[in-house]
């Protein structure tokens, strides 16, 4: 089932911080975090395990509440590098490594 | 650095015919994955393969769609017969291990366009 992202959309100034949410009405294996650019690939940033555990990427770390069935991405001090649409995905206990992917958060950072 | 590719990058393709994606993942990889991402929307699963067959497929990856490892490296995706709304952008990704939460690394994609 696919995981739920919010917000969907954010606008930033450069400097401001943002946080997207996933959720997921299914036990969690892990979490991961893709940034896509317009037109390109996704790119992973991070996974999240199991037990909460925080991960970091330069300015952006994420949390991962298993009990909530929940995972943040936190983006501070954003930079106009970090525009694009960020997609949660979550591994359910499948041992085939198939991620389903949120409907993805649209992230401008402006000036 | 490794990558995944994919050929080609972009194709038009007449309603009904066929039509072959072809992927090169990453060496030392063990599983693949094909996911498609209508214009807009999110990335969403296809199928997934591991040891020559398939592990796991959506309610999308009907029987118009099959996968194949021919030859150990390449990995490919056939449409039987295109319809308007296979148009989307597929891409192929690996991991090195499935088991485990593995890193997916995405090819930059190849745009079906179905006339």
């Amino acid at each position: 089932q696919q995981p739920v992202q919010s917000p969907q959309a954010v606008i930033l100034r450069e400097g401001e911080d943002a946080v997207i949410n996933c959720s997921s009405s299914k036990a969690l294996y892990s979490v991961h975090w893709y940034r896509q650019k317009h037109g390109e690939a996704p790119v992973f940033l991070m996974i999240l395990l199991k037990g909460g555990e925080q991960k970091g990427h330069e300015k952006i770390s994420a949390s991962f509440n298993e009990k909530k069935q929940q995972s943040s991405l936190y983006l501070t001090a954003s930079q106009l590098s970090y525009s694009g649409t960020y997609f949660c995905g979550t591994h359910g206990s499948s041992n085939t490594g198939k991620l389903i992917f949120g409907q993805g958060t649209t992230l401008q950072v402006k000036p | 650095e490794p990558e995944v590719t994919q050929t080609p990058s972009h194709q038009v393709t007449q309603m009904g015919q066929e039509v072959i994606l072809r992927c090169v993942p990453i060496s030392n990889h063990l599983y693949f994955y094909w996911y498609r991402q209508i214009l807009g929307q999110k990335v969403e699963f296809l199928v997934s393969f591991y040891n020559n067959e398939i592990s796991e497929k959506s309610e999308i990856f009907d029987d118009q769609f099959s996968v194949e490892r021919p030859d150990g490296s390449n990995f490919t995706l056939k449409i039987r017969s295109t319809k308007l709304e296979d148009s989307a952008m597929y891409f192929c990704a690996s991991s090195l291990a499935g088991g485990q939460p593995g890193e997916l690394f995405f090819g930059e994609g190849s745009r079906l366009t179905v006339l």
